[in-house]
C-alpha cells in the first residue's frame, strides 16, 4: 500500500550488479520531487545512500548509483558484497510536501 | 551529531505515551524535524513533520488526530505525544532530520502496544 512501489526482494551473487526500482506517479516523483535512497541494516537506523536522485553523501561507496526518469527511480549496486545485504528504501515527497517512502526491498547476497 | 530518542515502552491499547528526542552536535533550530517508524515485518513509515518555528506541522493519515508533534528549541528537544494507541502503532520510532545530505537519525525507541 506504499505510495512508492518497490519490489519486495532482489538477490545477486557477490560481484554482480543489481538494481532496485521505485515506481511513483505524477503526484510525487513525476512532479519533479527529488528521490533519496536509504540502506537499513538489521537493528540499525536507516542510512542515507543517495540523495537528490543521483548524489552520494561523503563516505558512501561509489558502487551505489541512483537514477531517475519520469515517474520512477532506480538504485544500482555494482560489485555486490556480503555487507550490502540489507533493506533498501526510496523516499520522495507528495504534492502536499509530505514525505513518502517506498515499501522497501530486501537485498539478499547469495 | 547525535539524536537520542527515549520514552518508548509497553502501553495498553487506548493508552498514551510521549516520546522525546534529544539533539546535539548540530544547530537544532535550523532543522525541521520528523518522526518515522518501522513496525515489525513492515517498512519505514513517515508519520510527522514540524518546521523550525513549530508553525507548520504535518501528520500521516494513520496518526492524524491521535499524535501531536512539538519541539523545544531552547532545550534542543523534539516530542511526539501519542494518544489512543492501537496495535498497529507498535513499532520502532525514529526522530530524523530528513534534510539530505544533512540527514541525521536517532537509534530509535521501541513502542509495544499490548494488553
Amino acid at each position: 500500500q506504499s505510495v512508492l512501489r518497490q519490489p519486495p526482494s532482489v538477490s545477486g551473487a557477490p560481484g554482480q550488479r543489481v538494481t532496485i526500482s521505485c515506481a511513483g506517479s505524477s503526484s510525487n516523483i513525476g512532479a519533479n520531487y527529488d528521490v533519496h535512497w536509504y540502506q537499513q541494516l538489521p537493528g540499525t537506523a536507516p542510512k542515507l545512500l543517495i540523495y537528490d536522485n543521483t548524489k552520494r553523501p561523503s563516505g558512501v561507496s561509489d558502487r551505489f548509483f541512483g537514477s531517475k526518469s519520469g515517474t520512477s527511480a532506480s538504485l544500482a549496486i555494482t560489485g555486490l558484497q556480503a555487507e550490502d545485504e540489507a533493506d533498501y528504501y526510496c523516499q520522495s515527497y507528495d504534492s502536499s510536501l509530505r514525505v513518502v517512502f517506498g515499501g522497501g526491498t530486501k537485498l539478499t547476497v547469495l | 551529531v547525535q539524536l537520542v530518542e527515549s520514552g518508548g515502552g509497553l502501553v495498553q491499547p487506548g493508552g498514551s505515551l510521549t516520546l522525546s528526542c534529544a539533539a546535539s552536535g548540530f544547530t537544532f533550530t535550523n532543522f525541521p524535524m520528523n518522526w518515522v517508524r518501522r513496525a515489525p515485518g513492515k517498512g519505514l513509515e513517515w508519520i510527522s513533520y514540524i518546521s523550525t518555528s513549530s508553525r507548520t506541522v504535518y501528520y500521516a493519515d494513520s496518526v492524524k488526530g491521535r499524535f501531536t508533534i512539538s519541539r523545544d528549541n531552547g532545550k534542543n528537544l523534539l516530542f511526539l505525544q501519542m494518544n489512543g494507541l492501537r496495535g498497529e502503532d507498535a513499532a520502532v520510532y525514529y526522530c530524523a532530520t530528513l534534510a539530505a545530505p544533512e540527514d541525521f537519525w536517532g537509534q530509535g525507541t521501541p513502542v509495544t502496544v499490548s494488553s
